[in-house]
């Protein structure tokens, strides 16, 4: 089984609309989780650190649920510049080990 | 601001034949982390390093060496290049355990 498991997509999605989407991790004892966009061929940067009490920024919602092991995303009013790739990273141990999801791919149409 | 910084951008190497990838970053970070990105899957950890003078392995370490000499280089060595290392490579970095990692601007390397 996987360290982090996301659900490909692509996910389809009309400007304006609501998509979320979620990630699932095996270690029970992972300690940090992060939502990262990747645009194509572009380096992954920062979306949102995940507090355990869940988190906005502005359009963003982040979740987290320990309990079931999952972290979600929700993207509001959805932009054509929402089209990424977002990945889903746990930090598994003490040493800062990241680990990556696949990522779920996003398509915002006109 | 560099941030971090990779070079080469892109490479081709022959099988059998030996490079090193540059890293280094000016943000005075300890953590930094090598990874590798295959077409449409996820970044899988190949070094990381949490101080000048330790590293460990990751998750593909298979076919790669690093050093850490100072906190802001850390090259990643390939010996003997194999197609199975045709990828793209990416190097980060931390400040701390939960602190956001910044990634360089990736190296394509590919073997033929």
């Amino acid at each position: 089984r996987k360290e982090v498991e996301q659900d490909p997509g692509p996910f389809n999605v009309p400007e304006g609309a609501t998509v979320a989407f979620n990630c699932t991790y095996s270690n029970s004892a992972s300690q940090s989780f992060f939502w990262y966009r990747q645009d194509c061929r572009k380096e992954p940067k920062l979306l949102m650190s995940v507090y355990s009490s869940g988190n906005e920024d502005g359009r963003f919602t982040a979740q987290l649920n320990r309990a079931s092991q999952y972290i979600s995303l929700l993207i509001r009013d959805s932009k054509l510049s929402d089209s990424a790739t977002y990945l889903c990273v746990v930090r598994t141990d003490s040493w800062g080990k990241l680990q990556f999801g696949a990522g779920t791919q996003v398509v915002v149409t006109p | 601001n560099a941030g971090v910084t990779q070079t080469p951008k892109f490479r081709i190497l022959k099988i059998g034949q030996s490079m090193t990838l540059q890293c280094t970053q000016d943000m005075n970070h300890n953590y930094m982390y090598w990874y590798r990105q295959d077409p449409g899957m996820g970044l899988k950890l190949i070094y990381y390093s949490v101080g000048a003078g330790i590293t460990d392995k990751g998750e593909v370490p298979n076919g790669y060496n690093v050093s850490r000499s100072t906190t802001e280089d850390f090259p990643l060595r390939l010996e003997l290049a194999a197609p199975s290392q045709t990828s793209v490579y990416f190097c980060a970095s931390s400040t701390r355990q939960e602190a956001e990692a910044f990634f360089g601007q990736g190296t394509r390397l590919t073997v033929v």
